[in-house]
C-alpha cells in the first residue's frame, strides 16, 4: 500500500495562477483533510471531508475550494494564488472521526511569487 | 475553545539525555490526546496516544501520561538518539468533532552525538 500520496511535491506560482494540489489514498478511508504547515503555526485545517461527495470548511478555508469526487481522492485548488499561501500542505485521511489516527502524506511545497 | 500549548523549542540534547516535552491542552468534554512526529522532509507520523484519563500512551521508548487533573499530556523518552531529532506535535481530538485534531505549534528537538 502506497498509504496517502501527494501531487506535486514542489511547486512555484505567480500571484493570480490558479493550481490544484491532488491527494490520493488506498487505505479506503472516509475521512480526508488538508492542512497548511507555517513556521511557528503547527499545522492548521484548511478544509475536510467526511465522506465521497461531502466537503466541510476548517480554521482557514479562505481562497482555497475542495472537491471529493471519488472515495480515495480529496483535491485542493488555488483558483488565484497570493503570497500568504507560500506554505507546506499536508493531506491526511482516517478511517473515521472517532478519535483515530490520521495517516498522513509527504506534503507539498507552494511558493507564491 | 478548544487549544494545546506545547513548549517552545529549539530543545538541544546530548545522546543518552532524558526528554521531557511539555503539553497542555484546553478543551470541552474529554478529548483524546496525540503526540504526532515529523522527521525532516516527511508528514507527520502518529507516535501515541490516550483516549481516556490516566491512560498512558507508549512507543518506540516514549511514553505521555493523559493528566485530566493538571490538563496535560508531557512527553517523555528516558534515553534519546541521534535518530530521534524531529519536529514533536501534541494534539486533541473531541469526541464528535468531525476527527478534527487541534495541534499545537510543535517542538524541534536536536540530538546531539
Amino acid at each position: 500500500n502506497a498509504g496517502v500520496t501527494q501531487t506535486p511535491k514542489f511547486r512555484v506560482l505567480k500571484t493570480g495562477q490558479s493550481m490544484t494540489l491532488l491527494c490520493a489514498q488506498d487505505m479506503n478511508h472516509e475521512y480526508m483533510y488538508w492542512y497548511r504547515q507555517d513556521p511557528g503555526m503547527g499545522l492548521r485545517l484548511i478544509h475536510y471531508s467526511v465522506g465521497e461527495g461531502t466537503t466541510a470548511k476548517g480554521e482557514v478555508p479562505d481562497g482555497y475550494n475542495v472537491s471529493r469526487l471519488k472515495k480515495q481522492n480529496f483535491l485542493l485548488g488555488l483558483e488565484s494564488a497570493a503570497p500568504s499561501q507560500t506554505s507546506v500542505y499536508f493531506c491526511a485521511s482516517s478511517p473515521d472521526r472517532i478519535m483515530d489516527e490520521q495517516f498522513f502524506g509527504p506534503g507539498t511545497r507552494l511558493t507564491v511569487l | 475553545g478548544n487549544s494545546v500549548t506545547q513548549m517552545e523549542g529549539p530543545v538541544t540534547l546530548s545522546e543518552e539525555a532524558f526528554l521531557t516535552i511539555n503539553c497542555t491542552y484546553t478543551a470541552t468534554g474529554y478529548p483524546s490526546l496525540f503526540w504526532y512526529v515529523q522527521y525532516p522532509g516527511e508528514g507527520l507520523q502518529l507516535l501515541l496516544k490516550a483516549t481516556k484519563a490516566d491512560d498512558k500512551g507508549s512507543n518506540k521508548g516514549f511514553e505521555a501520561t493523559y493528566r485530566k487533573e493538571t490538563t496535560s499530556f508531557h512527553l517523555e523518552k528516558g534515553s534519546v538518539q541521534v535518530s530521534d531529532s524531529a519536529v514533536y506535535f501534541c494534539a486533541l481530538s473531541r469526541r464528535g468533532s468531525q476527527g478534527n485534531l487541534i495541534f499545537g505549534k510543535g517542538t524541534k528537538l536536536s540530538v546531539k552525538p
